[in-house]
């Protein structure tokens, strides 16, 4: 697709369940980044892929989450065993790391998880 | 390590007026150093990037920004704020070598009427 999407849009899952998120980055693009934006605050780096290179998984909150990208295509973001403090917007980036437009970060529209 | 502050999770201003929304960074080594606006329920997109050569960055709508390496600072500036304009604005630093993009807690820019 043209623009980075994200699925699901919206979630609602029960304190203890396991969540997954997908995102599919835009055709080409090397680098993929995930951020959590909890209402009202700013992103928070969670995890970033960059070609075949070992993932920066130094954001990651908890060893409730983890992510995996397998080659430069979709990305899935898992939180085993959900707490309500991981209720938030999880935003997916991804980004041409040379040619044209280097340095510049397309984001889907999120997903947003509810806790209950 | 890479951070980012911006002064100021709140800033108003008039139509019309100077929109200047604040950003300082500290990294180790020479940033890139980004602008990204989020308008209510859409996701983040760029307004304007410094990578390399002139300080002076301009980008989408009329927003510009300054990259001040003496004083660590990349703020973001328009002359004439337009009611459109009332967003959430976030700065967000790289250094080079690294891919890691550090973004700031915000600013929410509200233009009166």
């Amino acid at each position: 697709g043209a623009g980075v999407s994200q699925s699901p849009s919206n979630k609602v899952t029960e304190k203890g369940k396991d969540v997954e998120l997908r995102c599919d980055p835009i055709s080409g693009h090397t680098a993929l980044y995930w951020y959590r934006q909890r209402l009202g605050q700013g992103l928070e780096f969670l995890i970033y892929f960059q070609g075949n290179s070992a993932p920066d998984k130094s954001g990651l909150p908890s060893d409730r989450f983890s992510a995996e990208r397998t080659g430069e295509s979709v990305s899935t973001l898992t939180i085993q065993r959900t707490q309500q403090e991981d209720s938030a917007v999880y935003l997916c980036a991804s980004s041409r790391l040379s040619g044209a437009n280097t340095g510049e970060l397309f984001f889907g529209e999120g997903s947003r998880l509810t806790v209950l | 390590a890479q951070s980012v502050t911006q002064l100021g999770s709140h800033v108003s201003v008039s139509e019309g007026a100077l929109v200047l929304l604040r950003c300082n960074y500290s990294s180790s080594v020479p940033p890139y150093l980004f602008w990204y606006v989020q308008y209510p329920n859409q996701g983040l997109q760029l307004l304007l990037k410094y990578t390399t050569g002139a300080t002076l960055v301009k980008g989408i709508n009329g927003f510009e920004a300054e990259f001040k390496k003496s004083e660590t600072s990349f703020h973001l500036t328009k002359p004439s704020a337009h009611m459109s304009d009332a967003a959430e604005y976030f700065c967000a630093v790289r250094g080079s070598g690294t891919y890691k993009y550090i973004f700031g807690t915000g600013t929410r820019l509200k233009v009166l009427a």
